[in-house]
């Protein structure tokens, strides 16, 4: 597609739910980045993945967060057993491998009630 | 590991007025550096990126310069105009991108 694509644009769930938040990158782009950006912060790193693998993970915060990429296109963020400290913007990026700086999706505000 | 640090706003400057928002920066190496705004009810774009010691980025009369002696990344602009307010974002990185806190810019006409 023309854009990174983020879904749902908002997202609202009770703690210790279960959300799926997805991310369409730009076509052919191998390079894949989750971030989640509170109120009044910079972005925060979650996890970036080049191609399938996931080539660095350490910014996933506990074993409730986690990302796939199977086959190397879209992602799927997943967070088990929310929290209400889980409450942000989740921004995807992708980028061409040999190009330097990313293109941002719209986001997608995740609150938990 | 990587860090930047700039400065906190907010930043309120009359139009035409000379901007300056300052950006150092903690790295082992020598990655790209970048500034990203985020206009209001936007997502976050690129404004311009340097990607090695003493190169200049540019674009919509936005510069910073990358000062490896200074591990500085300052962004400038010699008249800022309203459309100008925003948040700014310094950054870092090459395949992982660290972000500042950002600085939101009010510009009145």
């Amino acid at each position: 597609g023309a854009g990174v694509s983020q879904t749902p644009s908002n997202k609202v769930t009770e703690k210790g739910k279960y959300v799926e938040l997805r991310c369409d990158p730009i076509s052919g782009h191998t390079a894949l980045y989750w971030y989640r950006q509170s109120l009044g912060q910079g972005p925060e790193f979650l996890i970036y993945f080049q191609g399938t693998g996931a080539a660095d993970d350490s910014g996933l915060p506990n074993d409730r967060f986690f990302a796939v990429r199977p086959e190397g296109s879209v992602s799927t963020l997943k967070i088990q057993r929310t929290e209400r400290g889980d409450s942000a913007v989740y921004l995807c990026a992708s980028s061409h491998r040999d190009s330097y700086g990313y293109t941002f999706g719209s986001g997608t505000r995740l609150t938990v009630v | 590991g990587n860090s930047v640090t700039q400065m906190e706003g907010p930043v309120t400057l009359s139009e035409e007025a000379f901007l300056t928002i300052n950006c150092t920066y903690t790295a082992t190496g020598y990655p790209s550096l970048f500034w990203y705004v985020q206009y209001p009810g936007e997502g976050l774009q690129l404004l311009l990126k340097a990607t090695k010691a003493d190169d200049k980025g540019s674009n919509k009369g936005f510069e910073a310069t990358y000062r490896k002696e200074t591990t500085s990344f300052h962004l400038e602009k010699g008249s800022v105009q309203v459309s100008d307010s925003a948040v700014y974002f310094c950054a870092l990185g090459d395949d992982k991108i660290i972000f500042g806190k950002g600085t939101r810019l009010h510009i009145l006409p």
